[in-house]
């Protein structure tokens, strides 16, 4: 099978943009989360989608929002772009009934 | 809530040494635990898991297991390799209705010649 895929792999946006980075999962899986992580706070849980539905949110403000398609793809947005949303955001996906997530290679996100 | 305390790193061994990354943790009910690890500029690779008490995890050489009495998941291997050097990092999960992963802060192994 293949593996949960990202895209942009690199990305660079100035402040006050906006930017929507993709999440194709694993075949099958019906789970995406997303997750941020940085040198300072580590990794931290964004949000889940399961079944296009958002079962789960981390505490973020309200400029980082998601989606899920019915094919399980998902997108995350962020809005107004801040120098301190600089970081490696990284999707997962699972079957949604077990525990284990399986993650992409990440997004990067620079913003000047 | 729940939460996941490692050891702090960098943690530098020379090959062939015995290696041994702390992790405790704090959560309700009967969490499944994780080790993942981090190849530099890479995502998250599943290393080992185990999903109940005394269960023990193991992959590549690593081994971890579940003690629920001293809420701990400590990752050894007994002869590390300078392709072992990465960031690893603990974590747990509930089964359930959701999936929200908690994780560790993250151990740097640097592994010298």
């Amino acid at each position: 099978k293949a593996g949960v895929t990202q895209t942009p792999r690199y990305l660079i946006k100035t402040r006050g943009q906006q930017v929507t980075l993709s999440c194709s999962p694993i075949s099958g899986h019906r789970s995406v989360s997303w997750y941020q992580q940085t040198p300072g706070q580590g990794l931290q849980f964004l949000f889940e989608y399961f079944s296009e539905t958002q079962r789960n949110k981390g505490n973020f403000p309200g400029r980082f929002s998601g989606r899920q398609f019915s094919n399980s793809r998902s997108e995350m947005n962020v809005s107004t772009l801040e120098l301190g949303d600089s970081a490696l955001y990284l999707c997962a996906s699972s079957s949604g009934g077990e525990e284990t997530q399986y993650f992409g290679p990440g997004t990067r996100l620079l913003v000047l | 809530g729940d939460s996941v305390t490692q050891m702090e790193g960098p943690v530098t061994l020379s090959e062939e040494a015995f290696l041994t990354i702390n992790c405790t943790y704090t959560a309700t009910g009967y969490p499944s635990l994780f080790w993942y690890v981090q190849y530099p500029g890479e995502g998250l690779q599943l290393l080992l898991k185990a999903t109940k008490a005394d269960d023990k995890g193991s992959n590549k050489g690593f081994e971890a297991t579940y003690r629920k009495e001293t809420t701990s998941f400590h990752l050894e291997k007994g002869s590390v390799q300078v392709s072992d050097s990465a960031v690893y990092f603990c974590a747990l999960s509930h089964s359930g209705g959701y999936q929200k992963v908690t994780f560790g802060t993250g151990t740097k192994l640097q592994v010298i010649p």
